[in-house]
C-alpha cells in the first residue's frame, strides 16, 4: 500500500465548475501537507501549504487535512481551462523542506 | 519560474552507461532534494542534501549518488542505467528542511534505451 493515495484521473469538468481532488494517506506521523500543480513537461508548482488539520484558503483554492480520517483535499472554484494541469498531493513528516511523500497525481482537464 | 534551474533538459543513453545530472539551487537556498518521476506517477523522493552532506535517502539503490557543492549547486550521478530508469528527475531547493516550501526546477528527461 502507499503511503499517499490519490485517484489518477483523468477528470474533466466545464468551466466555472467546482473542483474537488482528494488523496488519503496511512502515516499518521505526518503533519504537514501540500498540493502542487504540474504543467506537461514542467516542475511542480507550490499551491498550497497546510500544517495539521483545518482549512486554508488561497483566492479560488481551499484545501482541507482530515487528521482524524487521514484525509486531504483540494477545491477548485470557478474553474479556468488554464487549472488544466495535473494535481499532485504530498505529505511529509517536520516541513514542506524535508522529504516529500506524493501521490500519483490528478490529471485535470477544463473545457470550454 | 522558480530560479531552479536543471541540465541538459533531455538526455538519451543505453543500458550500462552512466549519467550525471545537473542542478543550480535558487539563490539563498542550502537544501537540494532529487526526486524521479516515472510517467504517470508522482515524484518519488531520492535523496537530499544539506550543506553538502547527504541528509535522507529514499529506497533507490547506492548506483544513485549525489554531491552537493559548496554554492549549493547539486549533481545526481546513476551509474550502470537500466531501462526503469526512464524518468524525469526533479531537483528541488529549499532553505533548511522544515521551511514552508521546495521549488522545483523544470527536470531532466532521462531515456534509457
Amino acid at each position: 500500500q502507499k503511503e499517499v493515495e490519490q485517484d489518477p484521473g483523468p477528470l474533466s469538468v466545464p468551466e466555472g465548475a467546482i473542483v474537488s481532488l482528494n488523496c488519503t494517506y496511512s502515516n499518521s506521523a505526518f503533519q504537514y501537507f501540500m498540493w502542487y500543480r504540474q504543467y506537461s513537461r514542467k516542475g511542480p508548482e507550490l499551491l498550497m501549504y497546510t500544517y495539521s488539520s483545518g482549512n486554508k484558503e488561497d483566492g479560488r483554492f481551499t484545501a482541507q487535512v482530515d487528521k482524524s480520517s487521514k484525509y486531504i483535499s483540494l477545491f477548485i472554484r470557478d474553474s479556468q481551462p488554464s487549472d488544466s494541469a495535473t494535481y499532485l498531493c504530498a505529505s511529509s513528516f517536520t516541513g514542506g523542506g524535508n522529504k516529500l511523500t506524493f501521490g500519483t497525481g490528478t490529471q485535470l482537464k477544463v473545457e470550454l | 519560474e522558480t530560479g531552479v534551474t536543471q541540465s541538459p533538459t533531455h538526455l538519451i543513453k543505453t543500458r550500462g552507461q552512466q549519467v550525471t545530472l545537473r542542478c543550480s539551487s535558487q539563490s539563498g537556498h542550502n537544501t537540494v532534494s532529487w526526486y524521479q518521476q516515472a510517467l504517470g506517477q508522482g515524484p518519488q523522493f531520492i535523496f537530499q542534501y544539506y550543506r553538502e552532506e547527504e541528509n535522507g535517502r529514499g529506497n533507490f539503490p547506492p548506483r544513485f549518488s549525489g554531491l552537493q557543492f559548496p554554492n549549493y549547486s547539486s549533481e545526481l550521478n546513476v551509474n550502470a542505467l537500466e531501462l526503469d530508469d526512464s524518468a524525469l528527475y526533479l531537483c528541488a531547493s529549499s532553505l533548511g528542511q522544515t521551511t514552508d516550501t521546495q521549488y522545483f526546477g523544470p527536470g531532466t528527461r532521462l531515456t534509457v534505451l
